[in-house]
């Protein structure tokens, strides 16, 4: 049972751009949803993440929105750079359980 | 502060075989998990360990286990390997349980 589901799959976007991928869950005890940014060859680097007694975070260009009701969250990156080429992988956790459940990821390719 | 390592990072091995990874945390964590990442299943959760316990294993066979040492450092074993164990198997540590978890490199395993 996938209980992350994240889209799109893969996402162009041209640099300046404002890059958007989405990510829904269905396990309501998940209360920790971190966003993970993956190279090549590299293991995944903490993004961004947030817990659901807020709407948003944000950090430089990267911004969480979090919709409890929706149990959708999404990653906003701001102002695009060819450097943000990457596969990002949203995830969720349980209070109390270090397991993380992570989507399918999202290919995002920054032209200029 | 050095980030999570992972040794070896590549590792070619024949079906049948066995293989141990190991996993050094960030200095001061005290808490890892093990996943294995692949193409066709995306970022699995194999185990965690905590205060040299496992707390929490993932939907893996029993040919794959796991220990933690008390300076924290870890280590995965796979047993009989078969060849839809090739993936990239990842560690990743928190300072305590609940708080945020980094990956290392991880270790590319090719089972022949």
């Amino acid at each position: 049972q996938q209980q992350v589901k994240q889209s799109p799959q893969s996402l162009i976007v041209q640099k300046g751009g404002i890059s958007i991928i989405n990510c829904a869950y269905e396990n309501t005890a998940f209360d920790y949803f971190p966003w993970y940014q993956q190279f090549p060859g590299k293991g995944p680097a903490l993004l961004i993440a947030i817990r659901p007694d807020v709407s948003e975070k944000k950090e430089g260009r990267f911004t969480i929105s979090f919709n409890k009701s929706a149990k959708q969250f999404s990653l906003h990156i701001m102002d695009s750079q060819p450097g943000d080429s990457a596969t990002y992988f949203c995830a969720a956790r349980n209070f109390g359980n270090e397991k993380l459940t992570f989507g399918t990821g999202t290919r995002l390719t920054i032209i200029p | 502060k050095a980030g999570v390592t992972q040794t070896p990072r590549y590792l070619i091995k024949t079906r049948g075989q066995q293989v141990t990874l190991s996993c050094s945390p960030i200095s001061g964590h005290r808490s890892v998990s093990w996943y294995q990442q692949t193409p066709g299943q995306g970022l699995q959760f194999l185990f965690e360990y905590f205060s040299e316990t496992q707390r929490n294993k993932g939907n893996f066979p029993g040919r794959f286990s796991g220990r933690q040492f008390s300076n924290s450092r870890s280590e995965m074993n796979v047993s009989t390997l078969e060849l839809g164990d090739s993936a990239l198997y990842l560690c990743a540590s928190s300072l305590r349980r609940g708080s945020e978890q980094y990956f290392g490199p991880g270790t590319r395993l090719t089972v022949t």
